[in-house]
């Protein structure tokens, strides 16, 4: 069973570009969920998405946003980009079953911005 | 919302050494992981456990879910056991993590 798949691994843009993220979920897995992890700030929620609806969203700017497409597959994307946007981007997977919610992380794309 | 702790920060020990990560938690759960995240950034999934006891080789780890902590044991410790451990709860379909506990094992 294939794990989480982000693509791509590693990526530098300039300032003011903007930037598009992917990850392919588990097979099966309709929630998708999206972390900026920085040194200064930890591992913070971004959104979260389940059969195509975000369902919760973090404390983020609107430069940043995401969807996620009838296969669960899920982008996000940071228009305008800033230093500050820096940061690795983990995404993670999960299914509900009999309540009980486990999460598996994709092995995260890390965007240097210049 | 929900606060997640860990505690210590930090931890360096001598390979061979034995250690234990704490996770306390501010409300009931019903979903607690345990990950360590690699040199490379990517979170591993060590242990689901919401209640009660797990082992995986030389780790384990228990939850006292009605105390609200959680405790991940790691015996013999080994150099590639260094790196980050998390302890996270999902909470409204999000996941709350823990600041994490940074190990340090020395050879």
């Amino acid at each position: 069973k294939a794990g989480v798949t982000q693509t791509p691994r590693y990526l530098i843009k300039t300032r003011g570009q903007q930037v598009t993220l992917s990850c392919s979920p588990i097979s099966g897995h309709r929630s998708v969920s999206w972390y900026q992890q920085t040194p200064g700030q930890g591992l913070q929620f971004l959104f979260e998405y389940f059969s195509e609806t975000q369902r919760n969203k973090g404390n983020f700017p609107g430069r940043f946003s995401g969807r996620q497409f009838s296969n669960s597959r899920s982008e996000m994307n940071v228009s305008t980009l800033e230093l500050g946007d820096s940061a690795l981007y983990l995404c993670a997977s999960s299914k509900r079953v009999q309540g009980n919610t486990e999460a598996f992380f994709g092995q995260g794309t890390r965007l240097t911005v210049v | 919302g929900i606060q997640v702790e860990q505690s210590p920060p930090d931890l360096i020990l001598q390979e061979g050494a034995n250690s234990t990560l704490r996770c306390n938690f501010s409300d009931s759960v019903n979903n607690l992981q345990w990950f360590h995240q690699n040199p490379w950034g990517q979170l591993i999934n060590l242990f689901y456990i919401p209640s009660g006891t797990k082992q995986n080789g030389r780790l384990s780890a228990t939850t006292v879910a009605t105390e609200r902590y959680s405790l991940l044991y790691i015996s013999s410790s080994q150099t590639t056991d260094s790196g980050v451990y998390f302890c996270a709860v999902i909470r409204d379909d999000k996941i709350i993590f823990g600041k994490g506990t940074r190990l340090h094992i020395l050879p």
